[in-house]
């Protein structure tokens, strides 16, 4: 298993550019994130999905969409790449709902390596 | 509104000791609490996972408390190794089975030879 992969690695923008980050995951995981984490603050979430065909906004949504076609693709689109949105992307995966109480198999998010951009 | 705190302050300690992570939290009533390893430049990685009703999870080298009257988890790491040396992150669940998780914003851990 390859677990989450995202792509690229880095990426510089210049403001008003637009890109997507890809992320995949082969471990058949319900549950999708986004997440970024700035310097000295937590991870953030920014959209997530509990299935294929199904999205939610997170914490910080503004900026950017999501879709889910598949299980295992879930790419974050970036409109209009602003200064603000400088930070380093995450993607994890989650088994999803395994009954009424946590497990720790369906609740582990598994993360991806991360992708930096930059907009100048 | 949901805060966590950990403690921004890097931790330094001696190889050998036994190293504490505190994760406190306000205005949250977690069903479940996770701590995570974060290296430089990767994404974070699951160690351990305390539900509301455990006290104390233990695993290897690693022992996680939860105390709900205090709002507090404890992260230790026993006979600590500059292999361990990361940022650790405490994350809460909610209950309900929803798995939208609110993460600290961690503490990094030197482990000095």
């Amino acid at each position: 298993n390859a677990g989450v992969t995202q792509t690229p690695k880095f990426r510089i923008l210049k403001i008003g550019q637009s890109m997507t980050l890809q992320c995949t995951q082969d471990m058949n995981h319900n549950y999708m994130y986004w997440y970024r984490q700035d310097p000295g603050m937590g991870l953030k979430l920014i959209y997530y999905s509990v299935g294929a065909g199904i999205t939610d906004k997170g914490e910080v949504p503004n900026g950017y969409n999501v879709s889910r076609s598949t299980t295992e693709d879930f790419p974050l689109r970036l409109e209009l790449a602003a200064p603000s949105q400088t930070s380093v992307y995450f993607c994890a995966s989650s088994y999803g709902k395994g009954g009424p109480l946590p497990t720790v198999r369906g609740d582990t998010q598994y993360f991806g390596p991360g992708t930096r951009l930059t907009v100048l | 509104s949901q805060k966590i705190e950990q403690n921004s302050e890097a931790l330094n300690i001696q190889e050998g000791k036994t190293a504490t992570l505190t994760c406190n939290y306000t205005n949250y009533s977690p069903a479940y609490l996770q701590w995570y390893r974060q290296d430089p430049g990767r994404g974070p990685v699951f160690l351990l996972l305390i539900r509301e009703n455990e006290k104390e999870k233990r695993k290897e080298r690693l022992k996680v408390t939860f105390d709900t009257t205090l709002k507090q988890s404890l992260f230790h790491i026993t006979a600590s190794q500059p292999a361990d040396s990361a940022t650790y992150l405490c994350a809460l669940g909610p209950s309900g089975g929803y798995q939208k998780v609110t993460f600290g914003t961690g503490t990094k851990l030197q482990v000095i030879p």
